[in-house]
């Protein structure tokens, strides 16, 4: 059964960092392209940021660019999301997903996905 | 940045059938994904690649896609079914992985 797992949420005051992790199990974690993809309260679905199998490739929404990085760790099967900067509106659900490829592309769509640890940006 | 345009709400009585739209310039040439959502849950893969169904999802999701709009079809509507639905495509844009706004499916 696969299973993603994210941690690392919490209260954070604006400016300060935060870093988010998923723990993915059931499936082969370096087969496939992982991603974070976020909710704010009561909003839709913004996609944040990918990552290819072996890192190779990796893309980021403009709303996070230069402050956010994504990583992984292959031997741990865990997924990373490091957040620098945080504003009041990177409040949300952070959802750690799976993509159905290996790479970060057009054929990108998410197959599982965890329940989510969410973030809020305030003083 | 691509834009996905959907409907804010639909509703529909039970056993009947229901179609969200989701629009886009000339759509047709990508390839959409839909996502089921129910409250305080994560949301699911209902349809991939425009018409294909994950195993598990019942025949009576389907999908379509043409010109410059895509359409999530669920046919005989259950009280289950209750739930948002996004749309989402891949653009080679700056924002490369878009949804829509989602779709609130009320089943009346």
């Amino acid at each position: 059964e696969v299973q993603l797992v994210e941690s690392g949420g919490g209260l954070v005051q604006p400016g300060r960092s935060l870093r988010l992790s998923c723990a993915a199990s059931g499936f082969t974690f370096d087969d496939y392209a992982m991603h974070w993809v976020r909710q704010a309260p009561g909003k839709g679905l913004e996609w944040v940021s990918g990552i290819s199998w072996n890192s190779g490739s990796i893309g980021y929404a403009d709303s996070v660019k230069g402050r956010f990085t994504i990583s992984r760790d292959n031997a741990k099967n865990s997924l990373y999301l490091q957040m620098n900067s945080l504003r009041a509106e990177d409040t949300a659900l952070y959802y750690c997903a799976k993509d159905r490829g290996s790479e970060v592309g057009s054929g990108s769509c998410y197959n599982y996905w965890g329940q989510g640890t969410l973030v809020t940006v305030s003083s | 940045s691509y834009v996905l345009t959907q409907p804010p709400s639909v509703s529909v009585a039970p056993g009947q059938t229901a179609r969200i739209t989701c629009g886009g310039n000339n759509i047709g040439s990508k390839s959409v994904h839909w996502y089921q959502q129910k409250p305080g849950q994560a949301p699911v893969l209902v349809v991939y690649d425009d018409s294909d169904r994950p195993s598990g999802i019942p025949e009576r999701f389907s999908g379509s896609n043409s010109g410059n709009t895509a359409t999530l079809t669920i046919s005989r509507v259950e009280a289950g079914d209750e739930a948002d639905y996004y749309c989402q495509v891949w653009d080679s844009s700056s924002d490369p992985v878009v949804f829509g706004g989602g779709t609130k499916l009320t089943v009346l």
